[in-house]
């Protein structure tokens, strides 16, 4: 069975600042992978998402990903991060129907001034 | 498409009870999950339909979960009767199994937030 490990609960940065969330995935075969961002009281919005081919991935609000084979890796990083970023960031990787996912235990991004 | 839509937002029931959630998923969308959310335990995947038919229901807690899809545009989460426990954040979500652009991808709604006194 698939799982995903989000190491960092809870992260603190300055706007502006650079930001990588981490994200570490067990699974048998290439998985699909994804980041979800949830802010308060909302649902859950694709980030980005690797299905094949580039492993570099840009995905909305100016967020990216690389896939890491060789490290079970899939990190998320902004280059400068702005106040409304603040946020749960989830992690999540999926196999077999579309949609079927397992989801990491999320790590919220808090946004200093 | 006005997203996935989940009513009602908020429900404060007694022990006991029956508590109904219903979910509207996007049009054209063949998968539809139902997610539950607590500190606890995070998000977990309670059971998931495929064209209306259920596929795994080996996330729902116990017996007195059950959720029914009668067609392709709604869907309901049912317990019955409702304990504290049961206090969570419920989401719904669908995705699409066709085109490669789409699939795998889950749209959530907003959530419904039940809360068991």
């Amino acid at each position: 069975a698939q799982s995903v490990t989000q190491p960092d609960i809870h992260i603190t940065v300055s706007e502006g600042a650079s930001l990588e969330l981490r994200c570490n995935y067990s699974y048998g075969a290439t998985p699909y992978l994804f980041w979800y961002v949830q802010s308060p009281g909302q649902g859950l919005q694709l980030l980005l998402k690797y299905f094949s081919g580039d492993t570099l991935v840009q995905g909305i609000k100016g967020f990216e990903a690389e896939f890491k084979r060789s490290q079970s890796s899939f990190n998320l990083r902004k280059p400068s991060v702005h106040w409304s970023d603040a946020a749960e960031y989830f992690c999540a990787v999926g196999a077999g129907p579309a949609g079927k996912s397992t989801f990491g235990d999320g790590t919220t991004l808090t946004v200093k001034p | 498409d006005a997203g996935v839509i989940q009513s009602p937002r908020h429900e404060v029931t007694e022990m006991g009870q029956e508590v109904t959630l219903r979910c509207k998923p996007i049009s054209g969308h063949d998968y539809l999950f139902w997610y539950r959310q607590t500190m606890m335990r995070g998000l977990e995947l309670l059971i998931y339909f495929n064209n209306n038919v259920p596929i795994d229901d080996s996330g729902m807690p116990e017996d007195r979960f059950s959720a029914k899809m009668p067609n392709a545009s709604f869907s309901t989460l049912k317990i019955q009767p409702s304990e504290p426990r049961d206090s969570a954040v419920y989401f719904c979500a669908s995705s699409s199994s066709r085109g490669s652009s789409g699939a795998n991808v889950l749209t959530f709604g907003a959530g419904s937030r039940l809360t068991v006194l």
